[in-house]
């Protein structure tokens, strides 16, 4: 079983540059959402989505930008990438609801390092 | 008030050791409480539910105290490969966003 399928694993970027992380679910969930991960502060989230064709913003969007149009990717994409992105990226998904029964699938992480 | 707070640790116990971790939320609306557990530069991963009654699975249980807003994460008998960041986790909408909130994590060291 797949899962959630993250690439990059690890990225190193120049500030200014752009690219794109993919996230891939072969679960067939309708949420998916990215998070970044730094030290002290936790997961928190940047982008989800409820379903195709919807997106909307978390507790950090900016700077990244998400699309979904399928159910199964949920790439996010950095538009001019700042040292203050360094960060470990987590995408996930899950079937709505968020209760018990629902738990959300991680993937392995990308580690981004902008300099 | 930040919506998800834990003690960040570390806890350093022996193997065979009862530890136990707390949890705050802020928000009395939440719906749903999970706690995840995190291997060092690893993804999390769901450890177990929180239900109201409380629960358990095997070694671990869970707690929650609605009124407090509190909740609890028991570990018996610690084994080496419970050393690991135990996440507290919050839906608090509940429906079809299933938007989570994370507690920075609680640190867990087990020593031989």
């Amino acid at each position: 079983n797949a899962g959630v399928t993250q690439t990059p694993k690890f990225q190193v970027l120049k500030t200014g540059q752009s690219m794109t992380l993919q996230c891939a679910q072969d679960m067939n969930h309708e949420y998916m959402s990215w998070y970044r991960q730094d030290p002290g502060m936790g997961l928190r989230l940047i982008h989800y989505s409820v379903g195709a064709g919807i997106t909307d913003q978390g507790e950090v969007p900016n700077g990244y930008n998400v699309s979904r149009s399928t159910t199964e990717d949920f790439p996010l994409r950095l538009l001019s990438a700042a040292p203050s992105q360094t960060s470990v990226y987590f995408c996930a998904s899950s079937f709505p609801g968020g209760v018990p029964g629902t738990e959300a699938f991680f993937g392995q992480g990308t580690r981004l390092t902008v300099v | 008030r930040k919506e998800v707070e834990q003690d960040p640790g570390p806890f350093n116990v022996p193997e065979g050791a009862t530890v136990a971790f707390n949890c705050t939320y802020s928000n009395s609306a939440s719906q749903s409480f999970f706690w995840y557990r995190q291997d060092c530069r690893k993804e999390p991963k769901l450890l177990m539910s929180v239900y109201s009654s409380g629960n358990e699975d095997g070694r671990f249980t869970a707690q929650l105290n609605r009124a407090s807003q509190y909740i609890s994460l028991l570990i018996r008998d610690s084994k080496l490969s419970d050393s690991a960041t135990y996440l507290c986790v919050v839906n608090p909408y509940g429906g079809s966003q299933g938007n989570l909130i994370f507690g920075k994590g609680t640190k867990l060291s087990v020593k031989p």
